[in-house]
Parts: structure tokens; C-alpha cells; sequence
């Protein structure tokens, strides 16, 4: 149990496009969910919280008007990079917890590679 | 948060027991010691996670210090499959759904 699923795995953009990235918990219900970034041999860096039915909670530095998060329904979270850049390229990672297991784990997608070109 | 001290890399020969440590001298009362790693181009993936007492999986074991300043992550018979990062994270206990903030780990070869 516990699934979270993310897609795309791999996408390759054009500057100044947008980009969608789906988090879908497979399983279970997530009120919250959580999206990090990830650069080549570095941690992940967390991005944000997002909440479902309300505005997500954007970490220090991170540009919300950039990264767009939407948690419209218990099961689905998307991130929304926006007139993208080859700097945003990058892994991105969501997560979330099935609050309803006695189990304190959280699920990690596979992530996304962007490739901003 | 309180933070956690890892060393940056490890190795360890197939089959053998790994022991991977982890320094969390700040912890608080209700933070929990969390394991995760991560797979090459894969999300992480959760290990073990403890409180107080030593706790055993079917992946790990987690020894806890009796202060808790300190763990030690446990792979009994380490495999070619478990090279990874293996990450050493505090999470409060008091919130349902606190965020997990991920340090540097240590990544772990596993020589044949």
C-alpha cells in the first residue's frame, strides 16, 4: 500500500514554456503533500507544502509565482513551472503520507528529470 | 529542525553488515529518527524510523542511543542493491504531517 505516483518521468521543454508535473496518491488520501528538487549529486531541497484546498506553503527562496502548486483534490497534486529556464532543469519529487496508517513513512514519487532546452 | 550529522560516504564489501551512523545531538523529546534512501534517478524510499527503543524491519535494524544524540542505521548483509544515499532525518512527532528535510547523507558502495 501507500503508492504515489508521478508523470511525467522525463520531460525536455523550451525555454520559456511551461511545464506540468502530476502527484497522484494511488491508495490513500493525502491532505498534504510536499514537492522537492533535486540537482545532480545534491540533496533533495524542499520546495513546498501543499495543501489541499488551500495555498500551498512556499520554503524560503523558492518563488511561488515560479512554481505553481495545485491541490485540488485528497488524491492529486500538481507543480506547474512556469516560463521555464535551463536553470530549472532539474529532478523534481513529491511525496505525501497516508495519515490513515498507523505508520509514520512517507511515500516518495519516482520524480521527474526536466530538461529546460 | 534539529540537525543531522552524517558521514559523506561509506564502504562495505557484499554480504557483510553495514553499520551507517547518524549524530542528532539537538534532538527534542518528540522528534523521530527517520531512515530513508535513495536509488540512482529514483525517489527516496522509507527504511525504518524509531523513537526511542531499537527497532528491526525486514530491510534494517535501528539502533538508538539511550540519550538519542546518536543512531546507527543497521543492514545486516549489505547486497550490491542496497548502494544508495542513505539519508538520517528528524521529523517532529507532534505534527501529523511535518516535512522531512533532507541533509547531505552518506552514500554507501558496495564492493562485490
Amino acid at each position: 500500500g501507500a503508492v504515489v505516483s508521478q508523470h511525467p518521468s522525463r520531460v525536455i521543454c523550451k525555454s520559456g514554456t511551461s511545464v506540468k508535473i502530476e502527484c497522484r496518491s494511488l491508495d490513500f488520501q493525502a491532505t498534504t503533500m510536499f514537492w522537492y528538487r533535486q540537482f545532480p549529486k545534491q540533496s533533495l531541497m524542499l520546495m513546498a507544502t501543499s495543501n489541499e484546498g488551500s495555498k500551498a506553503t512556499y520554503e524560503q527562496g523558492v518563488e511561488k509565482d515560479k512554481f505553481l502548486i495545485n491541490h485540488a483534490s485528497l488524491t492529486l497534486s500538481t507543480l506547474t513551472v512556469t516560463s521555464a529556464h535551463p536553470e530549472d532543469s532539474s529532478f523534481y519529487i513529491c511525496s505525501a503520507r497516508d495519515q490513515n496508517r498507523d505508520y509514520h513513512g512517507y511515500t516518495f514519487g519516482s520524480g521527474t528529470r526536466l530538461t529546460v532546452v | 529542525d534539529a540537525k543531522t550529522t552524517q558521514p559523506n560516504s561509506m564502504e562495505s564489501n557484499e554480504e557483510e553488515p553495514v553499520h551507517l551512523p547518524c549524530n542528532h545531538s539537538t534532538i527534542s523529546g518528540t522528534d523521530y529518527i527517520h531512515w530513508y534512501r535513495q536509488l540512482p534517478s529514483q525517489g527516496p524510499e522509507y527504511v525504518i524510523h524509531g523513537l526511542t527503543s531499537n527497532v528491526n524491519n525486514r530491510m534494517a535494524s535501528l539502533a538508538i542511543a539511550e540519550d538519542r544524540k546518536s543512531s546507527t542505521l543497521i543492514l545486516h548483509r549489505a547486497t550490491l542493491r542496497d548502494a544508495a544515499v542513505y539519508y538520517c532525518i528528524l521529523r517532529r512527532g507532534s505534527s501529523n504531517t511535518g516535512k522531512l528535510i533532507f541533509g547531505q547523507g552518506t552514500t554507501l558502495q558496495v564492493k562485490p
